[in-house]
């Protein structure tokens, strides 16, 4: 009973190509984000969705759209893709304030992205 | 200057030890403070939050916070090699809203050996 699936679990590509991310929560949460984690563990977030809206959209180059079609999925697509992109790709949820707190994240199992 | 610092370690201590993790912060508009364990291969997993300054406990671990020194600590009693993992510290201006923008440190790397 996965509670935040990412797919796929390894990406290797080269360089210009176009990818795309998926991610799903059966949490029943309302918000859900994106993380990128460098090479040196730093985790930084990069987008922040609550019930299909973006709300947190960090200094992040326009090559990478995010969309939600519904508040249980995010999906992240990352065009023309360079060697800096070359990451593990977090996506997480958290409750609504009403029935949680927005920072108890939960964490899918990630995405290992190589740019080639 | 990061926003938090964190020491990545890797610190390495006997089982049975009682290991202390530590952070830093600059900016003092943070008022919510977690602890995350990350597993090698594996996302973070929320381990201990608190909002206040002072000590909070939940079994083997203790969460730590000085707001007047911007330094927050994470104690683990009676360490077991399965808690050799990388340890984040997270931090929120707020809990406001719906959501909440994470900053996290950069992760201590800890190994327990037998």
């Amino acid at each position: 009973d996965t509670a935040v699936s990412q797919t796929p679990k390894y990406l290797v590509t080269q360089m210009g190509n176009d990818k795309s991310i998926k991610c799903e929560q059966n949490l029943g949460h309302d918000t859900m984000y994106w993380y990128k984690q460098d090479s040196k563990k730093f985790l930084k977030i990069m987008f922040s969705y609550n019930n299909k809206e973006l709300i947190i959209n960090e200094t992040v180059p326009n090559r990478f759209s995010p969309k939600s079609p519904d508040k249980a999925h995010l999906n992240l697509h990352i065009n023309s893709l360079e060697l800096g992109d070359s990451a593990v790709y977090f996506c997480a949820s958290s409750p609504h304030p009403l029935g949680g707190t927005t920072y108890e994240q939960y964490f899918g199992p990630g995405t290992r992205l190589t740019v080639t | 200057q990061k926003e938090v610092e964190q020491d990545p370690g890797p610190l390495s201590v006997p089982e049975g030890a009682i290991v202390s993790l530590n952070c830093t912060y600059s900016n003092s508009a943070f008022q919510y403070f977690m602890w995350y364990r990350q597993y090698s291969r594996k996302g973070p997993e929320l381990l201990m939050y608190t909002y206040s300054s002072g000590n909070k406990e939940d079994g083997r671990f203790t969460a730590q916070v000085d707001k007047s020194s911007k330094y927050i600590s994470l104690f683990i009693r009676d360490s077991q090699p399965s808690d050799s993992a990388t340890y984040l510290c997270a931090m929120s201006a707020r809990n406001t809203g719906t959501a909440s923008k994470l900053t996290f440190g950069t992760g201590t790397r800890l190994q327990v050996t037998l």
